[in-house]
């Protein structure tokens, strides 16, 4: 079965950086788009960051929009997340989820999410 | 942006009743070209990742219980559950994915009665 596995998040203080990393198994990453959703304590989800297959278009929340990058290595299988800037309400638990396609569409896949708390 | 919104919030329903959750977008989420509403719904239990449930407005993911049904085109859609039980208990969210950002209703929290 399709795993995805989310690592990197912990304390930072405002204004510091983190990158998330999401490890992508039994399933051919390349061929799918993939997405950054966060979920801030006891909120609903948001679509933070997709990218398409083979690295192809982005798309960012205006909410990141200059701070954020994602990224994917498919000889690794790994999606990233490079976060800067980073502020108090970026604090959530970021979980990364496999599209159905190769460009956009629904998610079938999710990580169990990395918790990323933005404190000082 | 499209925005979604679902109603209502909350929901309480004994076990063994219907549930209905709504899913309002903010504009038409059907691509005329394939006659597909590009809406799914996802279900999130306590200290867990969202699950899929249903794809294209109405399609069960594989493995999803047969009580679990959507409905709708358009803008307006609806998650029915036809029979209540107690695993169902959860918070249910929609997502548009007709164009990015995909966006996600507010959620709506189903409790038991």
């Amino acid at each position: 079965e399709v795993q995805l596995l989310e690592s990197g998040g912990g304390l930072v203080q405002p204004g510091g950086s983190l990158r998330l990393s999401c490890a992508a198994s039994r399933f051919t990453f390349r061929s799918y788009a993939m997405i950054w959703v966060r979920q801030a304590p006891g909120k609903g989800l948001e679509c933070v960051s997709v990218i398409g297959a083979s690295g192809g278009r982005t798309y960012y929340a205006d909410s990141v929009k200059g701070r954020f990058t994602i990224s994917r290595d498919d000889s690794k299988s790994t999606l990233y997340l490079q976060m800067n800037s980073l502020r108090a309400e970026d604090t959530a638990v970021y979980y990364c989820a496999k599209s159905i396609g190769g460009d956009v569409g629904y998610y079938d896949y999710w990580g169990q999410g990395t918790l990323v708390t933005v404190s000082s | 942006d499209i925005v979604v919104t679902q109603s209502p919030d909350s929901l309480a329903v004994s076990l063994g009743e219907r549930a209905t959750i709504n899913c309002k977008s903010s504009q038409s989420v059907l691509n005329s070209s394939n006659n597909k509403n590009y809406l799914a719904w996802y279900q999130q239990k306590p200290g867990q990742p969202p699950k899929l449930l249903i794809y294209w407005a109405s399609t069960r993911e594989s493995g999803v219980p047969n009580r679990f049904s959507g409905s709708g085109s358009g803008t307006d859609f609806t998650l029915t559950i036809s029979s209540l039980q107690a695993e169902d208990v959860a918070v249910y969210y929609c997502q548009q994915y007709y164009s990015t950002p995909h966006t996600f209703g507010q959620g709506t929290k189903l409790e038991i009665k």
